[in-house]
């Protein structure tokens, strides 16, 4: 039972573009968002995160915005760079929840010159 | 100064052997974690431990044993290797505070044969 899923396996776009991933679950427990970059052979970065009290939030180039009630939430990526290629992890967690994670399955993302 | 190292970073043995990995994180966060991901890259959580306690323990076989021996180490002992075993596994430490972001090793590459 995925609880968190990313149905896009990969995604690819022209450098300077908008980069957007997505990703839906399934919990109404869960009270924070995160996204996570992770390159090859390495471990995942946290990137943004966002309450689920909140509908949107921005750091730099990256935003996050979250619809409650379609359980749905998306990565911004403006304007995506080559550097920006990646595996992009979705995650959510629920109070009380020991600070676990629980992580969709990855997209990964090309940025191309 | 990395803030979470594992080692080894790579580990091939045979079946039936038994192995460790060490963690050790200068983060000063009182919680820490293994997660698996296995070949088709799903990140699962195996254990949590907070302050030296486990707090998570998600139906892993018992061959899978870890330890805390203080809030900055959490070594995994794994008895009895199967080929079913072979994965990265990834330590991880936070602030058990909502919505605290885990903060990820470079990962282990187990290959049991």
């Amino acid at each position: 039972d995925q609880q968190v899923k990313q149905n896009s396996p990969s995604l690819s776009v022209q450098e300077g573009r908008i980069s957007i991933l997505n990703c839906d679950y399934t919990n109404s427990m869960f009270d924070y968002f995160l996204w996570y970059k992770k390159y090859p052979a390495e471990g995942p970065t946290f990137l943004i995160s966002i309450s689920s009290i909140k509908d949107k939030n921005e750091d730099g180039r990256f935003t996050v915005f979250l619809n409650k009630s379609a359980k749905h939430l998306s990565l911004h990526i403006v304007p995506s760079q080559p550097g920006d290629s990646a595996v992009y992890f979705c995650a959510a967690s629920a109070n009380n929840q020991g600070g676990k994670l629980i992580f969709g399955q990855g997209t990964e993302l090309s940025v191309k010159p | 100064d990395t803030a979470v190292s594992q080692t080894p970073k790579y580990l091939v043995t045979q079946m039936g052997n038994d192995k460790s990995i060490k963690c050790e994180q200068n983060l000063g966060h009182d919680t820490m974690y293994w997660y698996k991901q296995d070949s088709k890259k799903f990140l699962k959580i195996m254990f949590s431990y907070n302050n030296k306690e486990l707090i998570i323990n998600e139906t892993v076989p018992n061959r899978f044993s870890p330890k805390s021996p203080d809030k900055a180490h959490l070594n995994l002992h794994i008895n009895s290797l199967e080929l079913g075993d072979s994965a990265v596994y990834f330590c991880a430490s936070s602030q058990l505070t909502a919505g605290s972001p885990l903060h990820f090793g470079n990962g282990t590459r187990l290959t049991v044969t």
